[in-house]
């Protein structure tokens, strides 16, 4: 079956350690994204890619790092610098950048800091 | 820049009632609009879009259509079970910058009481 999975599920990590989340799309899809949502709250954009080997920052970039390197795969690596990482992380793709495409979605990460 | 603004939560409502989740929109173009659901602990998930003025899109007895002329895309249903219990999201896609991004709104929870 076709889809994007997230892994793992849930995540802990001590204060001032970088941690790294996966997310993988068999899907073909060119456009890969990460949002961050908090409890109660919507979607924050932290980066997207375009493309392989590209990728641009969103609304809450700061303290977190991607890398394109292959189109299937898109990790996220929240660094110590993220002051607040406890959250839900979403990882997306999108087949192509015409108005009418929808996002696709993954199960989401659950971060604890301890 | 675009925007979207959908009614505040939490709605609760019993079993068999009529469901109406208000969404409103600000674009300069002529966006795709989307409604996302999502259930405990998971990824979103699309329920239907529309894709221009006066579309209507459907799916599991949800319904919005596309209104230019008021910018809204109310989503609807006219019997409401347990299992929708969930956070619904409105959404548009943002064809003003190169990345055609999907904008969404802050969310709606909606419980059901049987």
């Amino acid at each position: 079956d076709g889809g994007i999975t997230q892994s793992p599920k849930y995540l802990f990590r001590k204060e001032g350690q970088n941690v790294t989340l996966s997310c993988e799309q068999n899907l073909n899809h060119d456009a890969m994204y990460w949002y961050r949502q908090d409890p109660g709250q919507g979607l924050r954009l932290i980066y997207y890619s375009q493309i392989v080997n590209d990728f641009q920052k969103g609304d809450i970039a700061e303290g977190y790092s991607v890398s394109r390197e292959k189109k299937e795969s898109f990790p996220l690596t929240v660094t110590s610098a993220q002051k607040n990482p406890t959250a839900f992380y979403l990882c997306a793709s999108r087949s192509g950048l015409a108005l009418m495409d929808e996002q696709f979605f993954g199960p989401g990460t659950r971060l604890t800091v301890l | 820049g675009d925007s979207v603004t959908q009614m505040e939560g939490p709605v609760t409502l019993s079993e068999e009632a009529f469901l109406t989740i208000n969404c409103t929109y600000t674009a300069t173009g002529y966006p795709s609009l989307f409604w996302y659901v999502q259930y405990p602990g998971e990824g979103l998930q699309l329920l239907l879009k529309a894709t221009k003025a006066d579309d209507k899109g459907s799916n599991k007895g949800f319904e919005a259509t596309y209104r230019k002329e008021t910018t809204s895309f109310h989503l609807e249903k006219g019997s409401v079970q347990v299992s929708d219990s969930a956070v619904y999201f409105c959404a548009l896609s943002d064809g003003t910058s190169s990345a055609s991004k999907i904008i969404f709104g802050s969310g709606t929870r909606l419980s059901i009481r049987p």
